[in-house]
């Protein structure tokens, strides 16, 4: 298997909702990221966790909720999000020597 | 402070022409990853290749080739007889071991993106 599967692909949330992302790989990595990508422009890291732990936060508000309960999995919690927040969510996964590095197909949200 | 730049914004081409993207990069690492990436209007990133600092040799896949220049800190990327399938925004990517509180990490950082639009 060498996916990295999101979940859902679409979610349209009001500003008061909340919601979540899903990511899942099962290709053995212990790295796994969050990057945000506005409309024409490049993605941008939000956060990386390397063996199940947050190891960078790039400055990111904390409406941005993440978590990776195992090996697995990493979710992304969403709570009083702004209609600028609307984005595709994209998560990638890799070795920690940072071989391998593979994005899901991401998650288009839009935030009303 | 790493940076990619992609200084085509678009290109068009006719099918069948060749086209070339240009990515140019910064880094102070001697140990680095350069990646080219396809977004179709779908929205996924596809991966093309991965090169690593060590490595100069060109590569070519199909119709894609790519021309990794230490000298001149390019990777650039050229598609052959074009088809309309390659419409697509193409991102280069530069990955450098970065500290965090887990350990090293690798970043990658993208180039804006080239819009290329292949028509018939």
């Amino acid at each position: 298997d060498t996916e990295v599967t999101q979940t859902p692909k679409h979610l349209v949330m009001g500003m008061t909702n909340k919601k979540s992302l899903k990511c899942e790989q099962h290709m053995g990595h212990r790295a796994m990221y969050w990057y945000k990508q506005k409309a024409k422009k490049p993605p941008e890291l939000m956060f990386v966790y390397s063996y199940e732990k947050l190891s960078i936060n790039e400055s990111v508000p904390s409406r941005f909720s993440p978590e990776c309960p195992n090996s697995s999995l990493l979710n992304l919690h969403l709570h009083a999000l702004q209609p600028e927040d609307s984005a595709l969510y994209l998560c990638a996964s890799s070795q920690v020597t940072g071989y391998g590095y593979t994005f899901g197909s991401g998650t288009r949200l839009t935030v009303v | 402070a790493q940076k990619v730049t992609q200084a085509q914004t678009e290109i068009s081409v006719v099918e069948k022409e060749d086209v070339t993207l240009d990515c140019v990069y910064e880094t102070r690492d001697t140990t680095y990853y350069l990646f080219w990436y396809k977004q179709p209007p779908s929205g996924e990133l596809v991966f093309l290749i991965r090169r690593n600092s060590f490595d100069e040799q060109n590569e070519i896949s199909g119709r894609y080739s790519w021309n990794f220049q230490k000298s001149t800190s390019s990777f650039n990327f050229t598609i052959t007889a074009s088809q309309v399938v390659d419409s697509a925004v193409y991102f280069c990517a530069l990955s450098e071991a970065r500290e965090g509180s887990g350990g090293s990490n690798y970043k990658l950082t993208f180039g804006k993106g080239t819009l290329l639009t292949v028509n018939p």
